[in-house]
C-alpha cells in the first residue's frame, strides 16, 4: 500500500496570505497526485491533478508542484472562500488509491 | 457531466449489512469506460478508499477492493438500471461515516481519478 503523509493537519492564516501544504508519499509515484478541497457539508472537489495541472474553472491562486515522493499545494493571496479542508490523493496504482490525512485552513 | 446520487438507510444495526446505491444520470454508464468508486469519510475527516468497479460500454469488468475491506465489502454495477451498489457486512460503529460514490472515465490523466463526486450518504451504525 502507498501511504500519503500530509502536513500540517491544520493552520491559521489571514486573507491575503500564502499557504503551503505538503504531502509525502511512502514510495515514488511519479506525478500521480491530485488535490481536493472540501467545504463543510459538501463533497470534495478536485482542484489539481497530475501534481500541477489546474482543473477547469479552478482559480489560478491554487498551484501544485512535485514529483516522485514530495508534493506541495500552494494557495496564493488567500481569499475568504479558500477557508476549507484540503486533501492530497494518489492514484499511482489502479488497485490502491489513498489520501492524505487532510489540512484544515482556518481564519486567523 | 455525469451526476451521481447515493441512497440508502441512514441507520444500520451492528453486525448487520450496510447497503447503498449510487444512481448514475442518464445512460452515462454505457457511454465509455469508467471506474465507479466508493469512498467513505468518518467523523475525523480522513477519506478512505473502499473499492471500485470497472465498466466499459455494456461490459462489467469486475471489482477491486482496499485490502482493509477484503471479504466484507462488495461493489457491483448494474448497467441495465444505471446503478452502482455497495454492501459491507458485519458492520460496527467504526463503519459510521459519509459514503461517497465517485466516477472517472478511463483512461484519465494521473491524479484525476476523483473528479466527479456524489453528494454523499450518511450512515450511522448503532443499535
Amino acid at each position: 500500500a502507498i501511504y500519503m503523509t500530509q502536513s500540517p493537519s491544520s493552520l491559521s492564516a489571514s486573507v491575503g496570505d500564502r499557504v503551503i501544504i505538503t504531502c509525502r508519499a511512502s514510495q515514488a509515484i511519479s506525478n500521480n497526485v491530485g488535490w481536493l478541497q472540501q467545504k463543510p457539508g459538501e463533497a470534495p472537489k478536485l482542484l489539481i491533478y497530475a501534481s500541477s495541472t489546474l482543473e477547469s474553472g479552478v482559480s489560478s491562486r491554487f498551484s501544485g508542484s512535485g514529483s516522485g515522493t514530495d508534493f506541495t499545494l500552494t494557495i496564493s493571496d488567500l481569499q475568504p472562500e479558500d477557508f476549507a479542508s484540503y486533501y492530497c490523493l494518489q492514484d499511482y496504482n489502479s488497485w490502491s488509491f489513498s489520501f492524505g490525512q487532510g489540512t484544515k485552513v482556518e481564519i486567523k | 457531466q455525469v451526476l451521481l446520487q447515493e441512497t440508502g438507510p441512514g441507520l444500520v444495526k451492528p453486525s448487520e449489512i450496510l447497503s447503498l446505491r449510487c444512481s448514475v444520470s442518464g445512460d452515462y454508464m454505457t457511454r465509455g469506460s469508467f471506474y465507479w468508486t466508493w469512498i467513505r469519510q468518518a467523523a475525523g475527516g480522513r477519506l478512505e478508499y473502499i473499492g471500485h468497479v470497472s465498466t466499459s460500454g455494456s461490459t462489467n469488468h469486475g471489482s477491486t477492493y482496499n485490502p482493509s475491506f477484503w471479504g466484507r465489502a462488495t461493489i457491483s454495477a448494474d448497467l441495465s438500471t444505471h446503478q452502482i451498489s455497495l454492501t459491507i457486512s458485519s458492520v460496527t460503529a467504526a463503519d459510521t461515516a459519509i459514503y461517497y460514490c465517485v466516477a472517472h472515465r478511463v483512461p484519465c490523466p494521473p491524479g484525476r481519478s476523483f473528479d466527479v463526486w456524489g453528494q454523499g450518504a450518511m450512515v450511522t451504525v448503532a443499535s
